[in-house]
């Protein structure tokens, strides 16, 4: 089984910029993978902000941004707000099966 | 508005089974495919399977782990989602999510919704 691989944790100062990204052991991540972009706060259900790399849902703020970049699909937050604390996972399809990376935790400081 | 509401979540033994279900509304489940992703406490998410709906063949995938041990089914009748589970082990300790699928790997519907998920403890 392919392993999916983010950043453990990133800090970000309020209002700031912050990319996560999101890597692939099979090789570089494609528009084929159909990159999703996962959000879960502590004690909270699962949220999906990004799907297919770059789309959104409507309850995902403008702020929010997905791509793919080097390689890896990425996720960006411009002008970070405290809410935005959080876990972030990525998720790849392969083909079928979907495999989640670990997870980054976003701090904003 | 989409409501996906998961049950059945316990105490098992090792080596025991259970039953999990997901009530859903609000949208044509008949239609619907659907995921179960799982949570172990303290780490992160893991996608468990999908099964997808009549008009599709009601065909399933499922992560490497889980293959032979858990089963996917639905009874459109109901709106309700089941995750069979036989020969559970700790490591199968998690809460459970149902998730919406969608009909094509770039679909909207996939993972859109969630439900508040419910947690199965192995233990002896």
């Amino acid at each position: 089984q392919a392993v999916v691989t983010q950043e453990p944790s990133l800090t970000v100062s309020p209002g700031g910029t912050v990319t996560l990204t999101c890597g692939s052991s099979t090789g570089a991540v494609t528009s084929g993978h159909y990159p999703y972009w996962i959000q879960q706060k502590p004690g909270q259900a699962p949220r999906t902000l990004i799907y297919d790399t770059s789309n959104k849902h409507s309850w995902t703020p403008a702020r929010f941004s997905g791509s793919l970049l080097g390689g890896k699909a990425a996720l960006t937050l411009s002008g970070a707000q405290p809410e935005d604390e959080a876990e972030y996972y990525c998720l790849l399809s392969y083909s079928g099966p979907y495999v989640f990376g670990a997870g980054t935790k976003v701090t904003v400081l | 508005e989409v409501q996906l509401v998961e049950s059945g979540g316990g105490l098992v033994k090792p080596g025991g089974s259970l039953r999990l279900s997901c009530a859903a509304s609000g949208l044509t489940f008949s239609d619907a495919w659907m995921n179960w992703v799982r949570q172990a406490p303290g780490k992160g998410l893991e996608w468990v399977g999908r099964i997808k709906s009549k008009n599709d063949g009601v065909t399933t995938d499922y992560t490497a782990p889980v293959k032979g041990r858990f089963t996917i089914s639905r009874d459109d009748s109901k709106n309700t989602l089941y995750l069979q589970m036989t020969s559970l082990k700790t490591e199968d300790t998690a809460v459970y999510y149902c998730a919406t699928a969608g009909g094509f790997s770039g679909s909207p519907w996939n993972f859109q919704y969630w439900g508040q998920g419910t947690l199965l403890t192995v233990s002896s």
